[in-house]
């Protein structure tokens, strides 16, 4: 299976609500990774997870809270979000070992904060 | 300092077409990676291929070649005889050693018409 899944694929919350993205991979990978992607821009980097712990965090806000409950999940808890975090959030991941392992990337979560 | 540089934004081929896509990077690094990667519209990013820095042999799977430049700072990527499936964002992308950030190119879209 070489397969990322993300749910949901779309979703629409207002500036007060709490959501949350996930993502799951059965791959054995110990590296998952969330991005944001906007539109006609290549994806950025949000949070890396290496073996269930925090690696990276690119200095986002704390509205976005990442959690990484075992091996094969990965989400994004989000609250109080702005219009401008409007996006598509891509998770990956990869066998650790950093950059030379290419990553497998989901189908994304398409957010639209109103 | 790192970057990767796609200058074509956009690029309109007929079916059947050979079509090259260019990325220069810059590093001081000896040792880096160099990926390519396929966005269709379905928001996916797919590997295409990994190169090191140490590897300068060109590699062709199926349609797809590519073709490493270490002299001019290239890893370019020609599609053979392009078909509308090939229609997509094509991001080239370079990651160091001890470091799981991938720096992104901005992109090229590719359009192919039947």
């Amino acid at each position: 299976d070489t397969e990322v899944t993300q749910t949901p694929k779309h979703l629409v919350m207002g500036m007060t609500n709490k959501k949350s993205l996930k993502c799951e991979q059965h791959m054995g990978h110990r590296a998952m990774y969330w991005y944001k992607q906007k539109a006609k821009k290549p994806p950025e980097l949000m949070f890396v997870y290496s073996y269930e712990k925090l690696s990276i965090n690119e200095s986002v806000p704390s509205r976005f809270s990442p959690e990484c409950p075992n091996s094969s999940l990965l989400n994004l808890h989000l609250h109080a979000l702005q219009p401008e975090d409007s996006a598509l959030y891509l998770c990956a991941s990869s066998q650790p070992g950093e950059s030379h392992n290419e990553q497998f990337f989901g189908p994304g979560t398409r957010l639209t904060v109103l | 300092a790192q970057k990767v540089t796609q200058a074509q934004t956009e690029i309109s081929v007929v079916e059947k077409e050979d079509v090259t896509l260019d990325c220069v990077y810059e590093t001081r690094d000896t040792t880096y990676y160099l990926f390519w990667y396929k966005q269709p519209p379905s928001g996916e990013l797919v590997f295409l291929i990994r190169r090191n820095s140490f590897d300068e042999q060109n590699e062709i799977s199926g349609r797809y070649s590519w073709n490493f430049q270490k002299s001019t700072s290239s890893f370019n990527f020609t599609i053979t005889a392009s078909q509308v499936v090939d229609s997509a964002v094509y991001f080239c992308a370079l990651s160091l050693t001890g470091t799981y950030k991938y720096i992104f190119g901005t992109g090229t879209r590719l359009k192919v018409l039947a």
